[in-house]
């Protein structure tokens, strides 16, 4: 069965550093999204590709988070300088994202957990 | 924050009880998600509905969701060991950004 991928399962940063998440969604899979999902609660939608567009964007912090699909297929996360409240699981997922019902369904990878001291 | 609701945020059943979550949204969804997470682990796909007022089963679990398309239910009949997780709701708001729920923990006394 396809899987998403990411790496790395564990992170663990000092706060003012920078960190990195790598995700490769399932192929054919044109929609990836970033969420990140504290302790005890939801997941929370960070980032929206589609292809290589960010078609929603609007709860990332812009001034330390940055997402990039740059040709349409895996993606990065990064977080610089990482603060202690970045402290969470970082989860991404993908959707064939346009045409017959279903393609909206999305498939999580394990999740990237992030710890910061 | 988050538009989506779920109650109860914790749920303790003995085992062979029956077990409800309730999802409730501030605004009209095109469509509901549900999804399970396991202790340890990311949420996983288990059903959508589309149309106002469908239910749907799948073994012991029913899903609804309302004619308002504002709100939706889970519930599982004799709930055993292996439905221990959080059931997150998700929907989509007008924009066609997936919200999720804030969950229902589940867990089973033996």
């Amino acid at each position: 069965e396809a899987e998403v991928a990411q790496s790395p399962r564990y992170k663990i940063t000092e706060k003012s550093q920078a960190v990195a998440f790598w995700c490769d969604p399932i192929s054919g899979h044109a929609t990836l999204y970033w969420y990140r999902q504290i302790l005890g609660q939801g997941p929370e939608l960070l980032v929206q590709f589609q292809d290589e567009s960010v078609v929603d964007d609007s709860q990332l912090p812009k001034d330390r988070f940055s997402a990039e699909r740059l040709k349409g297929v895996d993606s990065t996360l990064k977080i610089q300088p990482a603060e202690l409240g970045d402290s969470a699981m970082y989860l991404c997922a993908s959707s064939l994202g346009q045409g017959l019902e279903g393609a909206n369904v999305l498939t999580f990878g394990a999740g990237s957990r992030l710890t910061v001291l | 924050g988050q538009q989506v609701m779920q109650i109860p945020q914790y749920q303790h059943v003995q085992e062979g009880e029956d077990f409800t979550t309730y999802c409730n949204s501030s605004t009209t969804l095109s469509n509901i998600q549900w999804y399970k997470q396991r202790p340890g682990g990311h949420p996983v796909f288990l059903i959508q509905l589309v149309k106002s007022g469908e239910v749907k089963k799948q073994k012991r679990l029913t899903f609804q969701f309302g004619e308002a398309k504002k709100n939706s239910s889970l519930h599982i009949t004799a709930t055993q060991t292996t439905d221990v997780g959080t059931y997150f709701c998700a929907g989509h708001l007008g924009n066609e950004k997936l919200t999720f729920g804030t969950g229902t923990r589940l867990t089973i006394i033996p």
